[in-house]
C-alpha cells in the first residue's frame, strides 16, 4: 500500500538557518503530494502541494519539488523563523481518491 | 468562528462507556472527515461525509464505531464500549470544492482509563 517516510525530528535550528525536511513515499500510480503544518494547538493546514512529477509548491517562503526518480518530495526554507516552529506532515494521494495518507510528522524548533 | 470547532476538547471515560465526539465544520463546507491520530503519528482516516452521506467508513477500526451527520452540517462520532485502546487524538476536517484543502479542527483527546 501507499506510505510516506518522514526524517525523525526534532529538527533544532537557529534563526535563519536553512531547513530541509526529507520526505519519501511509496505509492503504486502517480500520486498528488503535500505538505501540511500544524502549529501548537492548533489543528494541521496545508502548506503547499504538487500533483504532477518536477513540479514545485511553495508558500510562506517554503518550497517542496516532487522528484519521481528518487520518489522524494523534500520540503526546504531558506532562513526560517521562530514562527515557523509546527510539526510538519508530509501526504500524498493517489489519483481519484480523497483520503490522504500521512507521514508521521516533523517537528520543527527553532531558536531565537 | 470561522473555523473547525470539536468539543470537547478532552475526554477521558472509564473503560465500557459509550462516547460521542462532535464536529461543527466551517459553515457552507460540503465535505467532512474524521481522523485518528496516534502520539507521534500522523492522522489516520477514519470515515468521510459528502453533505449528511457517509461516502466511506473503510477507516472505522471495528463495529463499535460509528459517525453520522444528519442535516449535512455538525457530525458526531461515537465510540461504545470504550477500550484503552481506543485513547488517542480524534480529529475533524472539512473541505469545499478541493478535497486536499481540508481545514482540521483542534482535535479531542480522548482518555480511557
Amino acid at each position: 500500500g501507499d506510505s510516506v517516510t518522514q526524517m525523525e525530528g526534532p529538527v533544532t535550528l537557529s534563526e535563519e538557518a536553512f531547513l530541509t525536511i526529507n520526505c519519501t513515499y511509496t505509492a503504486t500510480g502517480y500520486p498528488s503530494l503535500f505538505w501540511y503544518v500544524q502549529y501548537p494547538g492548533e489543528g494541521l493546514q496545508l502548506l503547499l502541494k504538487a500533483t504532477k512529477a518536477d513540479d514545485k509548491g511553495s508558500n510562506k517562503g517554503f518550497e517542496a519539488t516532487y522528484r519521481k526518480e528518487t520518489t522524494s518530495f523534500h520540503l526546504e526554507k531558506g532562513s526560517v523563523q521562530v514562527s515557523d516552529s509546527a510539526v510538519y506532515f508530509c501526504a500524498l494521494n493517489e489519483g481519484g481518491s480523497y483520503i490522504p495518507t500521512f507521514g508521521r510528522g516533523t517537528s520543527l524548533i527553532v531558536h531565537p | 468562528g470561522a473555523g473547525v470547532s470539536q468539543s470537547p476538547r478532552y475526554k477521558v471515560t472509564k473503560r465500557g462507556q459509550d462516547v460521542a465526539l462532535r464536529c461543527d465544520p466551517i459553515s457552507g463546507h460540503v465535505s467532512l472527515y474524521w481522523y485518528r491520530q496516534a502520539l507521534g503519528q500522523g492522522p489516520e482516516f477514519l470515515t468521510y461525509f459528502n453533505y449528511e452521506a457517509q461516502q466511506d467508513k473503510s477507516g472505522l477500526p471495528n463495529d463499535r464505531f460509528s459517525a453520522e451527520r444528519p442535516e449535512g452540517s455538525i457530525s458526531t462520532l461515537t465510540i461504545q464500549r470504550t477500550e484503552q485502546r481506543d485513547s488517542a487524538m480524534y480529529r475533524c476536517a472539512s473541505s469545499q470544492e478541493r478535497w486536499y484543502e481540508q481545514y482540521f479542527g483542534p482535535g479531542t483527546r480522548l482518555t480511557v482509563t
